[in-house]
């Protein structure tokens, strides 16, 4: 009974490294949503995907982000040439297609903390 | 203006009471969903209840019921019996339907969170 996986739970990276994040969506879900949690904050959307598909990327930064969702395995948020003020948390959520004005409830996993030094 | 306001940022209840988190919205839609969920302090979220802007009850989830008060905005979440493990931050968040997904999928909104403490 797999929940919404996240890997790696901590990340540390120096300036000007590139990080990737992984989440592999729970069972039977097709949607995946990331979104950041800076300190004393709460979540911040930054992208929804689909399979192969990016449907809403308005929260992401123009610059550095990326996500993709491939076919098979994981959805991947890559951040280059990281900085300090990338330091947060990173959540993944998934959620099964539903009828628009259905109960469609995100599952979150447990979050990447990431921190640049 | 935030689409989604906690006032609280922290509260105290004492164990086995009844506790009040509040949360207040804005939004023009008519047809919208309300979510509350829970992070301990061990980091992961964990959902807890929702509420759809047409569901004529307040939902209830064991201990957890939402406190819908359409007119005025308000999702208040209400913890009855508190015990220790619930003690955590708590956010609340509105959906937003994406126009052009067309099939039921959306980006949540969060509010900043009240941290609650359950002392013994």
């Amino acid at each position: 009974n797999a929940g919404v996986m996240q890997n790696p739970r901590h990340l540390v990276r120096r300036r000007g490294q590139e990080a990737r994040l992984r989440c592999s969506p729970m069972k039977g879900h097709s949607h995946v949503y990331w979104y950041r949690q800076l300190p004393e904050e709460g979540l911040k959307f930054m992208v929804y995907l689909q399979k192969e598909n990016i449907i809403d990327e308005s929260g992401m930064p123009k610059e550095r982000f990326s996500a993709e969702f491939p076919k098979e395995g994981p959805s991947i948020l890559r951040i280059q040439q990281v900085v300090r003020g990338d330091s947060a948390a990173y959540f993944c959520a998934s959620s099964k297609p539903g009828h628009r004005l259905a109960k469609n409830i995100q599952y979150f996993g447990a979050g990447t903390r990431l921190s640049v030094l | 203006a935030q689409k989604i306001t906690q006032t609280q940022p922290g509260m105290f209840v004492q164990e086995k009471e009844a506790v009040t988190l509040d949360c207040t919205y804005d939004t023009s839609d008519q047809s919208y969903g309300l979510f509350w969920y829970k992070q301990p302090s061990s980091g992961e979220m964990i959902f807890l209840i929702y509420q759809g802007s047409y569901d004529e009850q307040n939902a209830t989830e064991g201990r957890y019921s939402l406190n819908f008060q359409k007119a005025r905005k308000s999702a208040n979440l209400v913890i009855s019996a508190s015990q220790l493990g619930d003690s955590a931050m708590y956010f609340c968040a509105m959906r937003e339907v994406l126009s052009y997904s067309g099939a039921g999928s959306y980006q949540l909104t969060f509010g900043k969170g009240t941290k609650l403490s359950v002392i013994p």
